[in-house]
């Protein structure tokens, strides 16, 4: 069974500092890895994924995650955080192939601070 | 851009009580998720479709909830009777391959049970 586990369910930050959240998954077989992002009162939008290839990934509002295979883990960065950076992170993994389920991790909660 | 549709966007009832939720996925999307959050807890997918097919309903509590997609489109997401533990955030998403690369997320519809 794949899981999930993200270290840190609140994170706070100041304005123009790193953001690192941290995300630690169990796979049987290769993994699929995603970021979400919940904003307030929205739904999850997708971040980036990895899924072969390139292990550091490149996703939208300048975040970035490297999977590391001997760490088991999928940890997500951005050099300078935005107070519009201030939302919900949720990490996920499916099995590999088309048509598994994504599991989520429990998410972490990023706080901006001017 | 094309959005997925919840309603309603809250409900409130009282135990014992039947409610329903409705989805409108993205337009041409083969593949419908449910999934419940708990508050301070990531999704879990409850059901999936795959046009008007169930090709995961391993974590739906049977006994009292129900879904179904009858022409492949919309969907509804019932619980009769509903319980306390049943509160939480119901979340519906569609891809349109059932890939799980990149989910679209409805905003959810927040039931709480007195």
């Amino acid at each position: 069974a794949q899981s999930v586990t993200q270290l840190g369910s609140h994170v706070s930050v100041s304005e123009g500092a790193l953001v690192l959240l941290r995300c630690n998954y169990s796979s049987s077989v290769p993994p699929y890895l995603f970021w979400y992002v919940q904003y307030p009162n929205q739904g999850l939008q997708l971040l980036l994924k990895y899924t072969t290839g390139a292990t550091l990934v490149k996703g939208i509002n300048g975040f970035e995650a490297e999977f590391k295979k001997s760490e088991t883990s999928f940890h997500l960065t951005k050099p300078s955080a935005h107070m519009s950076d201030a939302a919900e992170y949720f990490c996920a993994v499916s099995e590999g192939a088309a048509g598994n389920k994504l599991t989520f991790g429990g998410g972490t909660r990023v706080l901006v601070k001017p | 851009e094309a959005e997925v549709a919840q309603s309603p966007r809250y409900k409130i009832t009282e135990k014992s009580q039947a409610v329903a939720f409705w989805c409108d996925p993205i337009s041409g999307h083969a593949t419908l998720y449910w999934y419940r959050q708990i508050l301070g807890q990531g999704p879990e997918l409850l059901v999936q479709f795959q046009d008007e097919s169930v090709v995961d309903d391993s974590q739906l509590p049977k006994d009292r909830f129900s879904a179904e997609r009858l022409k492949g489109v919309d969907s509804t997401l019932k619980i009769q009777p509903a319980e306390l533990g049943d509160s939480a955030m119901y979340l519906c998403a569609s891809s349109l391959s059932g890939n799980n690369e990149k989910l679209f997320f409805g905003s959810g519809t927040q039931l709480s049970v007195l």
